[in-house]
């Protein structure tokens, strides 16, 4: 809640540049990764996902990255605007080891300055 | 939040009793998750069900009991033997189409604060 992100690590950007918020997850067998964005106190939204059959994928003002070789994942905003202040964490799926489950990672604070 | 529906948003438990939280979803859902949520770490998976009357462990089961007698209920139980339950807790759920590419859904939490 109200208490999330205390020891978070912390991406500080001005408003209008781009943004670029790294992941890197656990299991190669992985073959689903999620974007989910958490203001203080709500649930997580959904921003975007990909698959593990691609490599790029675009949305409004977002792109993800994932980069298999070295189980990395990106998550790319583009002119960063106030409203996109928040925790962001990446999730991967396991389907192939039977968990049907999202595993999520510790999250990165965006803080956007005017 | 997109039709599921924790309560309450604040509960606080005194030593040696058990609390109930609850999460109600209109989505026709079938699956239903329970995360919990401390400061500084990601989300952890508690319990999870994919269908009615049947339900797995998470990572961090112990101390919490779940039920799924309803396909739009998922209640969690915190126990007495949770000895440090304040935490902010997730409810979730997902469609279950049988496709590896599903989101999960959110509610908007309970904080869990003891006394």
């Amino acid at each position: 809640g109200e208490s999330v992100g205390l020891h978070l690590p912390t991406l500080s950007v001005q408003e209008g540049d781009n943004s670029i918020i790294n992941c890197a997850y656990s299991n190669s067998a992985s073959d689903y990764f999620i974007w989910y964005k958490q203001e203080s106190g709500k649930g997580p939204q959904f921003i975007i996902d990909i698959r593990s059959n691609m490599d790029k994928r675009q949305g409004q003002r977002v792109t993800v990255l994932l980069n298999k070789t070295v189980k990395h994942l990106s998550l790319q905003i583009a002119a960063t605007q106030p409203g996109d202040s928040a925790v962001y964490f990446c999730a991967e799926n396991m389907w192939a080891t039977g968990r049907r489950a999202l595993t999520f990672g510790s999250g990165t604070r965006l803080q956007v300055q005017p | 939040d997109g039709g599921i529906t924790q309560s309450p948003k604040y509960l606080f438990r005194k030593e040696g009793q058990n609390v109930t939280l609850s999460c109600e979803q209109n989505l026709n859902h079938d699956a239903m998750y329970w995360y919990r949520q401390d400061p500084g770490q990601g989300l952890r998976l508690i319990y999870y069900s994919q269908i009615v009357n049947d339900f797995q462990k998470g990572d961090i089961a112990e101390g919490y009991s779940v039920s799924r007698e309803k396909k739009e209920s998922f209640p969690l139980t915190v126990t007495s033997a949770q000895k440090n339950p304040t935490a902010f807790y997730l409810c979730a759920s997902r469609l279950s189409t049988g496709a590896t590419n599903e989101k999960l859904f959110f509610g908007s939490g309970t904080q869990l604060s003891v006394l």
